[in-house]
């Protein structure tokens, strides 16, 4: 089945620093999604983007469908950003979630 | 428009015991999939219903069973209740051939 890898694993940031999360997927995929879990599990959706670029506030994200990436950035980051951040792919003809492992942000006033 | 609701939102359980859990689909969406998230790692797919009929299922034993009802709503059953069945049980529902999926807040389960 189709792999996808989170970098990096934790990340700790001063509060008003920007950071990127990447996702590396080994298929092609007509679905890729950005979800932010909040510490009592709920999975929020942050973005739907199989391809191309989409901004959201301070946040925004890229999907190079050609090279199997994906990059999500927070920009004047906000102790309210810090938790999980998951990105799950599906695949045509499947479509069941595979997530990746996650990235811990952790944001320090 | 309602979004994805479940419930109970905590439950324990004994090892041995059955469990239900059910989920609400959002308001327009037809299909309703089940996922286990054990501590510390990602979302894994249990399987998924449309028109009331299993459509894929991922690696996990026969004693997880579900149903979807005519209103898409959606129960995950867990027979046999096992120590490693201990995790948060999402559930996300989406429109067939739209793949964007919502989520519930979660069910957490702890078997004792």
């Amino acid at each position: 089945g189709i792999q996808v890898e989170q970098s990096p694993p934790d990340l700790i940031l001063q509060e008003g620093a920007n950071s990127t999360l990447r996702c590396n997927f080994s298929d092609s995929v007509n679905n890729l999604q950005w979800f932010h879990q909040n510490p009592w599990g709920q999975l929020i959706n942050l973005f739907y983007i199989p391809s191309g670029t989409k901004q959201n506030g301070r946040l925004s994200a890229t999907t190079v469908a050609t090279e199997r990436y994906s990059l999500l950035y927070i920009s004047s980051s906000q102790t309210t950003d810090s938790g999980v951040y998951f990105c799950a792919v599906s695949n045509f003809g499947n479509e069941k979630l595979t997530f990746g492992t996650g990235t811990r942000l952790t944001i320090i006033p | 428009e309602t979004g994805v609701t479940q419930s109970p939102t905590h439950l324990i359980k004994t090892r041995g015991q059955q469990v239900t859990l059910r989920c609400s689909s959002q308001s327009g969406h037809n299909t309703v999939s089940w996922y286990q998230q054990a501590l510390g790692q990602g979302p894994q797919f249990i399987f998924q219903y449309y028109r009331e009929e299993e459509n894929g299922r991922g690696n996990f034993p026969p004693r997880f069973s579900g149903l979807q009802f005519p209103n898409y709503s959606s129960e995950l059953n867990v027979n046999a209740l096992e120590l490693d069945d201990s995790a948060l049980y999402l559930c996300a529902s989406s429109l067939k051939g739209v793949p964007e999926a919502f989520f519930g807040q979660g069910t957490r389960l702890t078997v004792v």
